[in-house]
């Protein structure tokens, strides 16, 4: 069961656009939501990450934005470069209840910035 | 070098031979954690463990085995491979047993098996 669906699977922005990648969840246990950049051949990292207290949260070029009654929230990359092409993962976490320890991790979006 | 290694890089396994994994952190975190990664499947759950002496189930643990004898390696089993567990499989670790910690992942073994 796939408890964080992920979406698009894959994109294709130019150089210098916005990038957008949405994820919902469904277990109202989760409250901690990364998203993880992976480049070929490498192991995923964690790129930014969110807690439903907030509404919004940016760093640099990357913002999550969180919608806690809808269950979604979403990554926006702003002024898309090509070395931002990578796979990105969005994930969900808790600090109990059920899940406590664990990362359910979406399908992964493929990014592609042109030059 | 501060980080996790994992290995072999790749591997190309005859079905039913069984394989293990290696997996070693030296950041002395607490708990590690086996993913596979599937294109369109995204990274799903093997096994878990928090502490050394404790393991766990994941999302998908049946043809998978693991143990934790000490805090620094956690290597999985495949006991007899099959060619649906080809994948590539990532190691992970983190500081604290709370599902909000940092994981840090290894650099992934591809596995093929035939």
């Amino acid at each position: 069961q796939q408890q964080v669906k992920q979406s698009p699977q894959s994109l294709i922005v130019q150089k210098g656009g916005i990038s957008i990648i949405n994820c919902a969840y469904e277990n109202t246990a989760f409250d901690y939501f990364p998203w993880y950049q992976q480049f070929p051949g490498k192991g995923p990292a964690l790129l930014i990450a969110i807690r439903p207290d907030v509404s919004e949260k940016k760093e640099g070029r990357f913002t999550i934005s969180f919608n806690k009654s809808a269950k979604q929230f979403s990554l926006h990359i702003m002024d898309s470069q090509p070395g931002d092409s990578a796979t990105y993962f969005c994930a969900a976490g808790s600090g109990g209840g059920t899940s406590y320890g664990k990362l359910t991790f979406g399908q992964g979006t493929i990014l592609t910035v042109h030059p | 070098i501060a980080g996790i290694t994992q290995a072999p890089t790749s591997q190309i396994l005859a079905a039913g031979r069984r394989m293990t994994l290696r997996c070693t952190q030296d950041m002395r975190h607490n708990a590690m954690y086996w993913y596979r990664q599937d294109l369109g499947l995204g990274l799903r759950l093997i096994h878990y463990s928090n502490t050394a002496g404790t393991t766990g189930k994941g999302e998908v643990p049946d043809g998978y085995s693991v143990s934790r004898a000490n805090t620094d390696d956690f290597p999985l089993t495949l006991a007899s491979a099959v060619p649906s567990q080809t994948s590539v499989y990532f190691c992970a670790s983190s500081e604290g047993t709370s599902g909000r910690n940092e994981q840090f992942f290894g650099p992934g073994t591809r596995l093929t098996v035939l």
